[in-house]
């Protein structure tokens, strides 16, 4: 089975800062990476991926994510935030062969300061 | 279209009430999940179609029915739920339950509320 922590529950943050939230997994087989963003009283929304190929992976909103197997994490970075960007993120895993059964973090959230 | 709609946003329901929550998407996927999400807290899935079949479900009570009339609709029936059962209820699609194509997208969600 595949289970997935993300080391902070809250990251408080200063707008315009670099941000780094933390995501580690663990799995016995290969696995694909997701980062998703879920603003207040709304569905989540894809930032990234990881399926293969390059480990650094950039997405949405100027978030990028690298993958590295060896120490099975895929930390979620932004060189500078901005005030829209406070938001729930949660760092999931899904098996690459057979039906993909997303499995969450338990989420961190970020909170930006002006 | 990238979207996936989920109807009523809100709803309020009585333990012995029966009401439905909908689900549609129009990107031709073929796989569509059910999700729900307690106050801060990760998504929990529930159940899983694929090819308007039930492939997974993830251990959940009768009171939630699930079913899926066409490729695009997805609908989730309420029957004498309880007030633990209040959560955010999120709809999801991808283009396949497996592979590269099984990425995610995500409805708003149906805000359930049982009193």
């Amino acid at each position: 089975a595949q289970s997935v922590t993300q080391l902070d529950s809250q990251v408080p943050v200063f707008e315009e800062a670099p941000v780094e939230l933390r995501c580690n997994y663990s799995s016995s087989v290969s696995v694909y990476l997701f980062w998703y963003v879920q603003y207040p009283n709304q569905g989540l929304q894809l930032l990234l991926k990881y399926l293969s190929g390059s480990t650094l992976v950039k997405g949405i909103n100027g978030f990028e994510a690298e993958f590295n197997k060896s120490q099975t994490s895929f930390h979620l970075r932004k060189p500078s935030v901005h005030i829209s960007d406070t938001a729930e993120y949660f760092c999931a895993v899904s098996r690459a062969q057979g039906a993909q059964k997303l499995v969450f973090g338990q989420g961190t959230r970020l909170t930006i300061n002006p | 279209d990238t979207e996936v709609t989920q109807t009523p946003k809100h709803l309020v329901m009585g333990m012995t009430n029966k009401k439905s929550l909908k689900c549609e998407q129009h990107m031709g996927h073929r796989a569509m999940y059910w999700y729900k999400q307690k106050a801060k807290k990760p998504p929990e899935l529930m159940f899983v179609y694929s090819y308007e079949k039930l492939s997974i479900n993830e251990s959940v009570p009768s009171r939630f029915s699930p079913e899926c009339p066409n490729s695009s609709l997805l609908n989730l029936h309420l029957h004498a739920l309880q007030p633990e059962d209040s959560a955010l209820y999120l709809c999801a699609s991808s283009q396949e339950l497996a592979g590269a194509g099984a990425e995610q997208y995500f409805g708003p969600g149906t805000r359930l509320t049982v009193t």
